[in-house]
């Protein structure tokens, strides 16, 4: 079975530093993963996906995620943080068979502090 | 974003009434998904419409009853509730369900159950 984990309930990063919010999986074989962000009152923003080739990949509003395989990690990164990035983050996997559905972990509430 | 719209925003009702939330894309998409968003928990995949067809139930109570009329639309019927399903309710769309199209949110209704 698929599953995504998100150690981290909370993180608290000072404005203008790099934060990272990170995400483990586990899926059978080979993973597609997604990350999603959600604005308060608001419904689940595409950020980024990694379906193949470069394991680093790079989405909207300057964030960018890292593929690692033998870690089975797809950690969410941004080299300097804004206040306006405060929301909750999601992680989402599904294999790339396809016969999974899509899973989310519980999502990470990123605070940026002025 | 506009391209899903969901409607009501919030809904409160008795557990005896009957009422319907609608979701309408307009990305030409054709894929269609009914969530629900219980806090401190993973989000849960409800149903599963491709090309109006249902393709997925996830065990979900009979209290609950979709209907896509067509690739544009998506209802989610409700009778009966209870309680627990007091909750933020997410409808999402994709190209396809194809496991590498990423899902596109509305911002939900608010149901709360009296």
């Amino acid at each position: 079975a698929q599953s995504v984990a998100q150690p981290e309930d909370q993180v608290n990063v000072a404005e203008g530093n790099p934060l990272t919010v990170k995400c483990t999986y586990s899926v059978s074989g080979n993973p597609y993963l997604f990350w999603y962000v959600q604005y308060p009152n608001r419904g689940l923003q595409f950020l980024l996906k990694y379906i193949t080739g470069d394991n680093l990949v790079k989405g909207s509003y300057g964030f960018e995620a890292e593929f690692n395989k033998s870690q089975t990690s797809f950690h969410l990164k941004k080299p300097s943080a804004l206040v306006s990035d405060s929301a909750l983050y999601f992680c989402a996997v599904r294999d790339k068979e396809g016969f999974q559905k899509l899973v989310f972990g519980t999502g990470t509430r990123l605070l940026v502090s002025p | 974003e506009t391209g899903v719209t969901q409607t009501p925003r919030h809904l409160v009702m008795g557990m005896t009434n009957k009422k319907s939330l609608k979701c309408e894309q307009h990305l030409g998409h054709n894929a269609m998904y009914w969530y629900k968003q219980s806090a401190k928990k993973p989000l849960e995949l409800m149903f599963v419409y491709n090309f109006k067809e249902q393709t997925e139930n996830n065990s979900v109570p009979s209290r609950f009853s979709p209907e896509c009329p067509n690739s544009s639309h998506l209802f989610l019927h409700l009778h009966t509730l209870q309680p627990e399903d007091s909750a933020l309710y997410l409808c999402a769309s994709s190209q396809d369900d194809r496991a590498n199209q990423p899902q596109h949110f509305g911002d939900g209704t608010r149901l709360s159950i009296l």
